[in-house]
């Protein structure tokens, strides 16, 4: 079965620090990858996104992530972190094809507490 | 371009009772997915809807129906709410379906249920 597994439920970095979150996935043909991030009471934002190619990706907001299929992982970096930054982060994988018709997978999510 | 946009923001209702969320889609997209994203939880697929059809259900009961528009805006329905219905619902738009290459979904900020 497709998942999606975020192993850090709670970080808390301070600010400047570097920043790893982590996202390892379980899928039986190449994924597509993406990282939201959800400011507390908002939506989803997409961050970034891998699809095929560079397995580096950049994102927004100086955000990136490596895409590392032998070890199904999709980890979330920032060198230095803003207390901006706080929110929780969640990665999803896709296409789902199961019953879904194509839809994302989420994580549980990781909550980023930034301090100062 | 104005992005998706959901209403109401929040409402209460009570068990039993049945609610209908709303979402306009971003300009250009034909497709509409909904997720419900419990407390602690990542977003769960609820359905898709494809020029006006639905084109895939997650693992929720008939009681949460939708529809698409013309417009390709969308509704929510969930009948007989339950206690476990709350949560911030949240709508996703996009253009065409995964299969075609299409997984990048644009998010709105979601509707926060609240049964009692």
């Amino acid at each position: 079965a497709q998942s999606v597994t975020q192993p850090d439920i709670h970080i808390t970095v301070s600010e400047g620090a570097s920043l790893e979150l982590r996202c390892n996935y379980s899928y039986g043909a190449t994924p597509y990858l993406f990282w939201y991030v959800q400011s507390p009471g908002q939506g989803l934002q997409l961050l970034l996104k891998y699809f095929s190619g560079d397995t580096l990706v950049q994102g927004i907001k100086g955000f990136e992530a490596e895409f590392k299929r032998s070890q199904s992982s999709f980890n979330l970096r920032k060198p230095s972190v803003h207390w901006s930054d706080a929110a929780e982060y969640f990665c999803a994988v896709g296409p789902d094809y199961g019953g879904s018709q194509g839809n994302l997978i989420f994580g549980k999510g990781t909550k980023l507490s930034v301090k100062p | 371009e104005t992005g998706v946009t959901q209403s109401p923001t929040h409402l209460i209702k009570t068990r039993g009772q049945q609610v209908t969320l709303r979402c306009s889609s971003q300009s250009g997209h034909n497709t509409v997915s909904w997720y419900q994203q419990a407390l602690g939880q990542g977003p769960q697929f609820i359905f898709q809807y494809y020029r006006e059809e639905e084109n895939g259900r997650g693992n929720f009961p008939p009681r949460f129906s939708g529809l698409q528009f013309p417009n390709y805006s969308s509704e929510l329905n969930v009948n007989a709410l339950e206690l476990d219905d709350s949560a911030l619902y949240l709508c996703a738009s996009s253009v065409g379906l995964a299969v075609w290459g299409s997984y990048e979904q644009y998010f709105g900020p979601g509707t926060r249920l609240t049964v009692t």
